[in-house]
Parts: structure tokens; sequence; C-alpha cells
């Protein structure tokens, strides 16, 4: 099976403008869950899309948003980017449905804001 | 509220000898804890798995130890290698459908 794919790989962005990123998990997983990676505060949860819904959320702010297609792609918009927002972004799919366990990480979207 | 806490020092050890990463855990009883591998600009892969009632879990030249007294995980690379060099990072579900992840510890395996 094709591993959890994400695009774009980079993108480079300017404060105040908004971005779309997408993930299309592993065949068969309803499961799509988001973080995003920065050195200083390691691996966050944004949140959490099962068969279109979302089942939990992070503390982020409303500018950090997401949705699930019905074929379980996925994709998360920040508007009003703020240059904290530079990060690796991470997309993971899982077998589970009643948790989380055992995901599968795609290889991430690193965002830069300047 | 829920703290993960991971060695954040570089387990720095010689080809060979077995590796030894610690995860401590408060304020919660997850009903099962993971294990991640990280290398530099990739996503984690998921490594193991075990469960509340499971004190031991191996796959190959890892095993993980799970004490929910003590609220701690062990995990274990023995006869590592150069390529076991990387982060590993340990995971619980906080809430539902929620992963959080302890910030890492940093392995590195001296030829």
């Amino acid at each position: 099976k094709a591993g959890v794919t994400q695009t774009p790989r980079y993108l480079i962005k300017t404060r105040g403008q908004q971005v779309t990123l997408s993930c299309s998990p592993i065949s068969g997983h309803r499961s799509v869950s988001w973080y995003q990676q920065t050195p200083g505060q390691g691996l966050q949860f944004l949140f959490e899309y099962f068969s279109e819904t979302q089942r939990n959320k992070g503390n982020f702010p409303g500018r950090f948003s997401g949705r699930q297609f019905s074929n379980s792609r996925s994709e998360m918009n920040v508007s009003t980017l703020e240059l904290g927002d530079s990060a690796l972004y991470l997309c993971a799919s899982s077998p589970a449905e009643v948790s989380v366990r055992e995901q599968y990480f795609g290889p991430g979207t690193r965002l830069t804001v300047t | 509220s829920q703290k993960i806490e991971q060695n954040s020092e570089a387990l720095n050890i010689q080809e060979g000898k077995t590796a030894t990463l610690t995860c401590n855990y408060t304020n919660y009883s997850p009903a099962y804890l993971q294990w991640y591998r990280q290398d530099p600009g990739r996503g984690p892969v998921f490594l193991l798995l075990i469960r509340e009632n499971e004190k031991e879990k191996r796959k190959e030249r890892l095993k993980v130890t799970f004490d929910t007294t003590l609220k701690q995980s062990l995990f274990h690379i023995t006869a590592s290698q150069p390529a076991d060099s990387a982060t590993y990072l340990c995971a619980l579900e906080r809430s539902s459908y929620k992963l959080i992840f302890g910030s890492g510890t940093r392995l590195l395996v001296r030829p």
C-alpha cells in the first residue's frame, strides 16, 4: 500500500497570507490527524478527523482549521499567517476507528512564513 | 495537566550495547503507550504499542516495558547499530482521538 502523502512538501508564505495543506491517508484508513512540529514545542496535536467529522482538536487558535472529504483525504488551512506558524506540519492516518493508536505519518509540509 | 517526560539529553552509546530510553507521564492512566522513531526532516515512524495489562512487548531487537504503578515506560534497543541513531518519541492517547507526544530523546550510536 502507498504511504501517507502530503502536498506540497515545502511552502514559503508571507505574514497575513493563508495556506492550505493537503493529506492523502493510507488506503482504507479513515482517521486522519494533523500535528505541528517546531524545535521548541515538539509535536503538537492540531485536530483529528474520522469519516468527515472532527472528533477532537488541540489548543490552537481559530486561524487553524481543517476538513476531511468522503474519500478520507484531508486538508488543513491556516489563515492570517504569523511568523510563529513556521513549522513542519505532519499528517498521520490510523487504521483504528475507536482510538488513534498506531499512526502512520506522512513526510510533512515545511511551511516558512516570512 | 498531562505531562510526558523524556530525557532531553542525547543518549550516546557504543555500537553493540543496549540503549535504554525512558518515558515518564503524570496525571493520567493511559490504556496503552506507543513508541515512534523520527529521523531528521521526516515524519515519525510507528514502532511498538504496549497495553496497560502488558508488562513487556518485544519486536526483533526492540523491547518495551510499561509500569503503570511507576507511570513509566522503558524502551530498549539491544545490539544497537549506527542505523538506530534517531530521535525516539513516546506517545499517549490523552483523551479520545488525541495523541500526545513526548519531546523525544535523541539516540546516537557510535561505530
